[in-house]
């Protein structure tokens, strides 16, 4: 079945410091890609997506490529902040109208 | 983007005891889900809420234990029943709009058993 691996946590950084999540997945189709940021004690917000091969999510700062030929979608940051001290997840979509399928999940921590 | 009122936000609740939590939305919505995460765990889906029928489960979740109603295109209920304090965890709804590719997520429940 389809599956996300994110890498292992957690990552601690300072700020201004560069960032970069590995996200690696599986899917029988052509599925959608996203990131979705968790700050403590809050649900989950989307930070970024991509629908298609080559397609580059951006947001806030945030970036991460459709990448078919090596099944990955990493996100990138080139300076974080403190205010970035999140769990990031990726996830995938295979087919509309299902639930998305999620990594375990990546902690950052950003110190000043 | 749909915008998800999810209830109660936290609670504490006495082992044995079952607790509903709600989620609404502002808009008609195709698909609701829910979801649950476990102390610095990912999130494991629990279940389809369907309009008007039988939700369904996923392996490992049975609706003895977690009945799901989902009335209309707007509202769903999650019951966490015979809680243990294994059940602790936030639970999470979610949905997806015809013609979007992403689900929107409701802030949580976060549950204590005791």
């Amino acid at each position: 079945g389809d599956s996300v691996t994110q890498m292992e946590g957690p990552v601690t950084l300072s700020e201004e410091a560069f960032l970069t999540i590995n996200c690696t997945y599986t899917a029988t189709g052509y599925p959608s890609l996203f990131w979705y940021v968790q700050y403590p004690g809050e649900g989950l917000q989307l930070l970024l997506k991509a629908t298609k091969a080559d397609d580059k999510g951006s947001n806030k700062g945030f970036e991460a490529t459709y990448r078919k030929e090596t099944t990955s979608f990493h996100l990138e940051k080139g300076s974080v902040q403190v205010s970035d001290s999140a769990v990031y997840f990726c996830a995938l979509s295979d087919q509309a109208g299902t639930a998305l399928i999620f990594g375990k999940g990546t902690t950052l921590s950003v110190s000043s | 983007s749909a915008v998800i009122s999810q209830k109660p936000s936290r609670d504490i609740c006495q082992r044995g005891t079952s607790l509903t939590i709600q989620c609404q939305v502002d808009s008609q919505v195709t698909m609701m889900f829910w979801y649950r995460q476990q102390p610095g765990q990912s999130l494991t889906l629990i279940a389809t809420a369907n309009q008007g029928s039988e939700a369904t489960y996923e392996s490992g979740f049975v609706i003895d234990k977690f009945p799901i109603s989902r009335p209309n295109l707007t509202f769903s209920t999650l019951t966490v029943s015979n809680m243990s304090p294994e059940d602790s965890s936030i639970y999470l709804c979610s949905v997806r709009t015809g013609g979007r590719t992403e689900a929107f997520f409701g802030q949580g429940t976060r549950l204590t058993v005791v």
